[in-house]
């Protein structure tokens, strides 16, 4: 069973980068494709984007310009990068792995498993 | 992007009810739609996918229909633990989309 670990700050200052990792365990980081997903609080879910260790990227379209989603399948890890931070970027963030389903197909974008979560704070 | 409007937002009832919660798309996604349950302070779990199959481990009083521009999901049965928050989400187009969410609430 896929577990993942995310790591990373708690707070960041206005117009600073925002990095996070989620470690992947009990399975290869190379099977699957992973997404990042964010929630500010008391609020709904926002897609950021997804990636596959091959480097392969979709971004949000209103995040593209300040995100970046990689793979390092030496540590079976994913990281996410967030610059130029504001207030409006003050969110859980999620990592997330795709779904596979009992008939072997995957679904890239239904979220089986996910991570604990982790609040990131802009602010100085 | 394509908006999702669930409704109602906000829903009271009680143990044993029948729950019936709706998702409306701002246009057809065929059946790329996904239910999530949500817990505070806990990351989103995959109840239904592709409009109406359940995820392994979920309890069948939930159950999933619908398809193009109108999705539903039910809760037949109400239980304690299902009260929370249900947030659906397309997976038809690009960017991902999810709805604002309906909290279930005693």
């Amino acid at each position: 069973q896929v577990q993942l670990q995310q790591s990373g700050p708690g707070l960041v200052k206005p117009s600073e980068t925002l990095s996070l990792t989620c470690t992947v365990s009990g399975d290869s980081i190379s099977e699957y494709y992973w997404t990042w997903i964010r929630q500010p609080p008391g609020k709904g879910l926002e897609w950021i984007g997804y990636v596959y260790y091959t480097g392969s990227a979709n971004y949000n379209p209103s995040l593209r310009s300040r995100v970046t989603l990689l793979v390092d399948t030496s540590k079976n890890q994913l990281s996410l990068t967030l610059k130029s931070v504001t207030a409006a970027d003050t969110a859980v963030y999620y990592c997330a792995k795709e779904l596979s389903a009992p008939d072997g197909n995957k679904w890239r974008d239904a979220l089986e498993i996910w991570g604990q979560g982790t609040l990131v704070t802009v602010s100085s | 992007d394509i908006q999702l409007t669930q409704s109602p937002s906000f829903l009271s009832a009680s143990v044993g009810d029948r729950v019936t919660i709706t998702c409306r798309a701002s246009q057809d996604i065929d059946l790329y739609l996904v239910w999530y349950q949500q817990k505070p302070g806990k990351a989103p779990k995959l109840l239904i996918y592709a409009a109406s199959t359940l995820q392994s481990g979920v309890p069948s009083r939930f159950s999933g229909s619908g398809s193009g521009t109108e999705f539903t999901l039910t809760i037949n049965r109400l239980q304690p633990e299902d009260f929370a928050t249900y947030y659906c989400q397309q997976l038809n187009n690009y960017p991902v989309t999810f709805g604002g969410g309906t909290k279930v609430e005693i």
